[in-house]
């Protein structure tokens, strides 16, 4: 069992819009700023794609954007691309450890 | 650019040790932390660790210790990740990424390791 609680799949159609919940604790979602989200394509390394909840690194689509309330963090992907079918990981700090979630398979219809 | 390469797939027996490399290049080796995530087959991602490539100083995962040593060497600017008394669940892809301000910005390609008799 996963620190950090993600659903395992959900789906939509082209150009739809997305979300992920990924769900802590008061010790690590809850208690840091530093919440990242990775997008993994089946036998390829994790990319990062949101850093410190709603930081994008360059060269990542504006349609990806993150959030966070309480103990729960969000990834949000607007205008579903066939191209964003893919597991999806958050990742929190806590107590100088690093917790990922279980994943979540999107998966574009 | 910013590259991490490791080294190549693995095949052992159960009771074997496994060494895997991951060589830096692109930026200053020293100034960022290495860490490893191991990936079960078609499961999530299980972080191990890290190694801080300036001190050599470690931080293993309570469930690793004793069992798995990161090293490096800093004259080839490569880290590397030992595990020992392997098992068959320990039949994983590898990876090792640069950590910055905690998040991991750069993955290394990940090095297959099949535990089997």
């Amino acid at each position: 069992q996963s620190a950090l609680t993600q659903p395992a799949s959900v789906s939509e159609s082209p150009g739809q819009s997305i979300t992920i919940s990924c769900t802590g604790t008061s010790s690590d979602i809850g208690d840091h700023s530093s919440v990242s989200w990775y997008q993994q394509h089946p036998g390829k390394a994790p990319k990062l794609i949101i850093y410190d909840v709603t930081h994008r690194p360059s060269g990542i689509s504006h349609r990806f954007s993150g959030s966070k309330s309480g103990n729960t963090a969000s990834l949000t992907i607007s205008g579903l691309q066939a191209e964003d079918e893919a597991d999806y990981y958050c990742s929190s700090y806590s107590r100088t450890n690093t917790l990922f979630g279980g994943g979540t398979k999107l998966t574009v219809l | 650019q910013v590259q991490l390469v490791q080294s190549g797939a693995e095949v052992k027996k159960p009771g074997a040790s496994v060494k895997v490399s991951c060589k830096a290049s692109g930026y200053s080796f020293t100034e960022y932390y290495i860490h490893w995530v191991r990936q079960a087959p078609g499961q999530g991602l299980e972080w191990m660790g890290w190694i801080n490539p300036n001190s050599g100083g470690t931080k293993y995962v309570q469930k690793f210790q004793g069992w798995v040593t990161m090293t490096r060497d800093t004259s080839i600017n490569t880290v590397y990740m030992e595990l020992n008394r392997l098992r068959s669940d320990d039949t994983a892809v590898y990876y090792c990424a640069r950590e910055w301000g905690w998040r991991f910005d750069f993955w290394g390609q990940g090095t297959p390791v099949t535990v089997s008799s």
